[in-house]
């Protein structure tokens, strides 16, 4: 059975304090590992698609990067405005996702 | 472009009513995904539909699911009758797979409180 483990389940950082999430995955056949960010009351967002080991991707103060058994999501400097909960999915099928639970991140001014 | 667009927002009801809720995809997009977000449970896929077609169900859990789409731009999900665990957030999400990429784009949700 595919699965993904995302760790910490929540996080607090004061602003300017870089960290990383981390999302663990065993599926068999990995066809990309995605990364969305979800605010509250609303659908998660895309902010990356890794499809092989060694990719890295970066956006704003975020850097996505994968390796043959998990990915990082790396936040340089964060805002508050970057307070939001973290989803990372794999796509093994055709076209269908399967996330992980996320994790909450919060940065205080 | 609008985005995915849902509806109701919220909706509220008392076991044993049929709930229907509603999507409109990203003009273009050939596939749709129901999903369901609950605490415990996190983000689980119920129904993907490729090109019209429904490919995969099998999250959907148990007959009293169901869902259509009659076109390439709606597409609903019935429960019927509801129960209170059915209670949940539900996100419609259209991609432009795969030639578009597998990016997959979601709705605002419809939170469903059954009482």
């Amino acid at each position: 059975e595919d699965q993904v483990t995302q760790s910490p389940e929540a996080l607090r950082l004061q602003e300017g304090e870089s960290s990383s999430l981390n999302c663990s995955y065993t599926v068999s056949g990995l066809r990309g590992l995605f990364w969305y960010r979800q605010d509250p009351g609303k659908g998660p967002e895309f902010l990356f698609t890794l499809y092989s080991a060694g990719e890295e991707k970066e956006k704003e103060r975020l850097k996505a990067t994968l390796t043959k058994k998990e990915s990082f999501l790396h936040i340089t400097a964060p805002k508050p405005e970057d307070s939001a909960t973290y989803l990372c999915a794999v796509m093994v099928g055709y076209s269908t996702l399967t996330f992980g639970k996320g994790t909450m991140l919060l940065v205080s001014p | 472009d609008a985005g995915v667009i849902q509806s109701p927002r919220h909706e509220v009801t008392e076991m044993g009513q049929e709930v229907t809720l509603r999507c409109k995809p990203i003009s273009g997009h050939n596939s749709l995904f129901w999903y369901r977000q609950t605490m415990m449970r996190g983000l689980e896929l119920l129904i993907y539909f490729n090109n019209n077609v429904p490919i995969d169900d099998s999250g959907m859990p148990e007959d009293r699911f169901s869902a259509k789409m009659p076109n390439a731009s709606f597409s609903t999900l019935k429960i019927q009758p509801s129960e209170p665990r059915d209670s949940a957030v539900y996100f419609c999400a259209s991609s432009q797979a795969p030639s578009g990429g597998n990016e997959q784009f979601f709705g605002p949700g419809t939170r469903l409180t059954v009482l």
